[in-house]
């Protein structure tokens, strides 16, 4: 079946400090894998994608993610935080075939950041 | 550019009773999803059209939920009669083509409470 995990409900880090949160696939989903951040009450903003190309992908806000198609990876980095930070972010690969177009996202992970 | 606009933003019921919400997508935009978010996970495709035809709604409860899109721009996702279980927040997406990748842009979704 069609998956995206992400393995983390809740992420709690201290401002300033690195953060990871992780996302893997399976094998089923397409290689197209983006992460959304979604701030209370508001909708989805992307915050980047990985198409194709460099494995490194760089995203707005400082965040970086990382494709590992060894591992079905896909995991979301920043190195220093900040308390605006906090908000859910969301891991999701695209079914993609045809006409759709279809997003299948991970269960979310909370990244509380602390002063 | 206005972004997609949705509406209510928020909305209470009581189990049996109808509901309907309204979305308008970024203007020029074919492609419109409403996904469902329940609490605790990430959101999932409900409907796709494409202008105003269905291209992906095999994940729509058809015995209550409906949605339509009669001029291909804006569109309706009604739910009749609702459940405890529909509880959650419809988000309403729209991407300028399907067929090929193209960044779908989120509302700010409606929140529904079923009581």
């Amino acid at each position: 079946a069609q998956s995206v995990t992400q393995l983390d409900s809740q992420v709690p880090v201290f401002e300033e400090a690195p953060v990871e949160l992780r996302c893997n696939y399976s094998s089923s989903v397409s290689v197209y894998l983006f992460w959304y951040v979604q701030y209370p009450n508001q909708g989805l903003q992307l915050l980047l994608k990985y198409l194709s190309g460099s494995t490194l992908v760089k995203g707005i806000n400082g965040f970086e993610a990382e494709f590992n198609k060894s591992q079905t990876s896909f995991h979301l980095r920043k190195p220093s935080v900040h308390i605006s930070d906090t908000a859910e972010y969301f891991c999701a690969g695209l079914n993609y075939g045809g006409a759709t177009n279809k997003l299948i996202f991970g269960t979310g992970t909370l990244l509380a950041v602390q002063p | 550019e206005a972004g997609v606009a949705q509406s209510p933003r928020y909305k209470i019921i009581e189990k049996r009773q109808s509901v309907a919400f309204w979305c308008n997508p970024i203007s020029g935009h074919a492609t419109l999803y409403w996904y469902q978010q329940i609490l605790g996970q990430g959101p999932k495709l409900l409907i796709q059209f494409q202008n105003n035809g269905v291209v992906d709604d095999s994940q729509l409860p058809k015995d209550r939920f409906s949605a339509e899109r009669l001029k291909g721009v804006d569109s309706t996702l009604k739910i009749q009669p609702a459940k405890l279980e529909d509880s959650a927040v419809y988000l309403c997406a729209s991407s300028s083509l399907a067929g090929d990748y193209n960044e779908q842009f989120f509302g700010p979704g409606t929140r529904l409470t079923v009581l």
